[in-house]
């Protein structure tokens, strides 16, 4: 069965700061990886994905993320943290398929300080 | 990107009635769309998976009799929510994935719908 754990609940960060939100996941075959994006009372929107080939995979707004295989982790970072940035973030892993269904992780919180 | 659309965004209802919420694919066909429920604070759970023209597969510990789902189109699917309580009070999300090709690698969410039941 696949899962995903997420390294701390809430993460808070100066504006301008370096964001690290960490996620590993655990698969049995190669996943399609995700991360997501949520403000409240608001549907998901997707930062960015690994399906395939180029393991550094860069997003929306800014963000990246690198497929480490070895290390069985896809943590997602931005450079320079903006306060627009502070939301709720999800890493989701599903198999390689297009029925297959997408397991989230617990989220962490990311806070923007002035 | 593809556009999901749920339907309502917030409803109220009194507690041992029903509620229907819509999940609409407006510009691509969905074989197979998700259903999450979302509590305070936490993280989507898997309720159930449904495809288009079959029955849906449900997640352990969701109840299909409380939670009917039907998927009768490439394009929609819903949820009824039975006999409404308090404790289903909650955020409900849907997704949507495509017939594949490159869209076929990712879901797609609608906006979510808060229900609350009184």
């Amino acid at each position: 069965a696949q899962s995903v754990t997420q390294l701390g609940s809430h993460v808070s960060v100066s504006e301008g700061a370096l964001v690290l939100l960490r996620c590993n996941y655990s698969s049995s075959v190669p996943p399609y990886l995700f991360w997501y994006v949520q403000y409240p009372n608001q549907g998901l929107q997707l930062l960015l994905k690994y399906t395939t080939g180029a393991t550094l995979v860069k997003g929306i707004n800014g963000f990246e993320a690198e497929f480490k295989k070895s290390e069985t982790s896809f943590h997602l970072t931005k450079p320079s943290a903006h306060m627009s940035d502070a939301a709720e973030y999800f890493c989701a892993v599903s198999d390689r398929g297009s029925a297959s269904k997408i397991i989230f992780g617990s989220g962490t919180r990311l806070s923007i300080r002035p | 990107g593809a556009v999901v659309s749920q339907h309502p965004s917030r409803v109220i209802c009194k507690s041992g009635t029903s509620v229907k919420i819509e999940c609409r694919s407006l510009d691509f066909q969905a074989t197979t769309m998700f259903w999450y429920r979302q509590f305070p604070k936490q993280s989507l759970m898997l309720m159930a998976t449904s495809n288009e023209g079959s029955k849906a597969t449900y997640e352990q510990g969701v109840e299909k009799d409380k939670f009917l789902i039907n998927h009768a189109s490439l394009t929609l699917s819903t949820l009824t929510v039975t006999s409404a309580h308090p404790e289903d009070s909650s955020f409900y999300i849907c997704s949507a994935r495509s017939t594949g090709g490159f869209r076929g690698t990712e879901a797609f969410f609608g906006q979510g719908t808060r229900l609350t039941v009184v």
